[in-house]
């Protein structure tokens, strides 16, 4: 599995666009790019999955260059309410691949100041 | 719609006890997960479900960790002979089948403590 390296943690204002950037340098052909919230006290939660180029839903977008060595979370106008732990996680979709676990990091921490 | 539970949501227990941890999956999921969560680190896998079977207990850290899933549905994580260390929350998911790296569900997790 190929190993993610996020920012440990961000802080940012209400009302502002947060951008949380992965690097996953050793990222395979079949691999997609997955973000995961957690709150505290819960389980983590999907928040968006990717291949390539741009992904948008009704929470977040997900950006990733050409190359996908990397890939960009980005949450607009965020809230109090999006104070959590953002995982950024990458894998085989194919279900032959064999291995079903998702691989967690740390983390980003992201705390939204008033 | 219901999302996954577990129970109960605290443990607390003291060394060498035995303990049971469940969780009942979203209907229709034929995939279930456990992972273990300790302070301040992301989720670690522990094993998966496929069915009844256990399709890769490879996380699973020694033989007093074992789980059983005998109806395709409900699971239960057992721990034998409970160490300190094996404190922190227990996390259980589910998915559709078939699609490895699909949505998982996650439960709000079992934080068990051991004394």
């Amino acid at each position: 599995l190929a190993k993610t390296t996020q920012p440990i943690s961000m802080d940012s204002y209400e009302g502002q666009e947060v951008n949380i950037t992965c690097s996953h340098n050793n990222i395979a052909t079949n691999d997609y790019i997955t973000w995961y919230q957690q709150f505290p006290s819960q389980g983590p939660r999907f928040i968006i999955q990717g291949y390539k180029t741009k992904v948008t839903n009704e929470v977040a977008s997900l950006f990733i260059p050409a190359d996908r060595k990397s890939s960009t979370l980005s949450l607009p106008r965020v809230s109090l309410s999006d104070t959590a732990v953002y995982y950024c996680l990458v894998g085989d979709m194919n279900s032959g691949a064999g291995s079903y676990q998702l691989t967690f990091g740390k983390g980003t921490k992201l705390s939204v100041i008033p | 719609g219901a999302g996954v539970s577990q129970t109960p949501s605290n443990k607390v227990t003291e060394k060498g006890k035995y303990v049971e941890l469940r969780c009942d999956p979203i209907s229709g999921h034929t995939a279930l997960y456990w992972y273990r969560q300790s302070l301040g680190q992301g989720p670690e896998f522990l094993i998966y479900f496929q069915g009844t079977g256990a399709a890769d207990d490879s996380g699973l850290p020694n033989d007093r960790f074992f789980a059983v899933r005998p109806e395709g549905s409900v699971s239960t994580l057992k721990i034998q002979r409970t160490e300190r260390g094996d404190s922190a929350v227990y996390l259980c998911a589910s998915s559709h089948a078939g699609f490895s790296y699909n949505e998982q569900f996650f439960g709000p997790g079992t934080r068990l403590t051991v004394l």
